[in-house]
């Protein structure tokens, strides 16, 4: 079956740590993108790539960094500068870019400090 | 940034009621998509309106496009238990070009009693 997967669905970081959450499709789309999900706030993009080795920082990039070196996946990590990461975490991929393509979701990772 | 307003923020009906969420932006949309996210689940893609005055329907929910291409609204009718989880809109706005990317409200929690 065609679909999104991500990794670990549950996450714990400790003070100080990088952790990075994995992202795969088999979908053959070109674009993918990093939200991320607080009660109450809807969806806020991290970042997003609209092709191989190209990525663009989304609303609130600040204190995550991606790579995009294969079209099947786009892995995030959430550095030590991020000082509130504990959330919901969901990838996401579209045919193509540009904001008029359905995009298909993963089942997320939750994050959360120790 | 763009910003897409949607309320009501939560919304308790008792079974076989209508539910209605609205969508509204300050700039004119090139299109809209609307998503349901099961609660525990992701964002499952459920339409795209790209033309003014727009009308879709999938059984029981009714998706319209608003004539100045600034609101949309998602109508169901006779609500079922199955109905429950958050509805989100997402739009890009119509001077974004190609490169632009979706911007997604807050969402509408609908609750069902049963």
């Amino acid at each position: 079956d065609g679909g999104i997967t991500q990794s670990p669905k549950y996450l714990f970081r400790k003070e100080g740590q990088n952790v990075t959450l994995s992202c795969e499709q088999n979908l053959n789309h070109d674009a993918m993108y990093w939200y991320r999900q607080d009660p109450g706030q809807g969806l806020r993009l991290i970042y997003y790539s609209q092709i191989v080795n190209d990525f663009q920082k989304g609303d609130i990039a600040e204190g995550y960094s991606v790579s995009r070196e294969k079209k099947e996946s786009f892995p995030l990590t959430v550095t030590s500068a991020q000082k509130n990461p504990t959330a919901f975490y969901l990838c996401a991929s579209s045919m193509e870019g540009g904001g008029n393509q359905p995009q298909h979701f993963g089942d997320g990772t939750r994050l959360s400090i120790l | 940034g763009q910003q897409v307003m949607q309320i009501p923020q939560y919304q308790h009906v008792q079974e076989g009621e209508d539910f209605t969420t609205y969508c509204n932006s300050s700039t004119t949309l090139s299109n809209i998509q609307w998503y349901k996210q099961r609660p525990g689940g992701h964002p499952v893609f459920l339409i795209q309106l790209v033309k003014s005055g727009e009308v879709k329907k999938q059984k029981r929910l009714t998706f319209q496009f608003g004539e100045a291409k600034k609101n949309s609204s998602l109508h169901i009718t006779a609500t079922q238990t199955t109905d429950v989880g958050t509805y989100f809109c997402a739009a890009t706005p119509s001077w974004g070009g190609s490169n632009y990317k979706l911007t997604f409200g807050k969402g509408t929690l609908l609750t069902v009693n049963p």
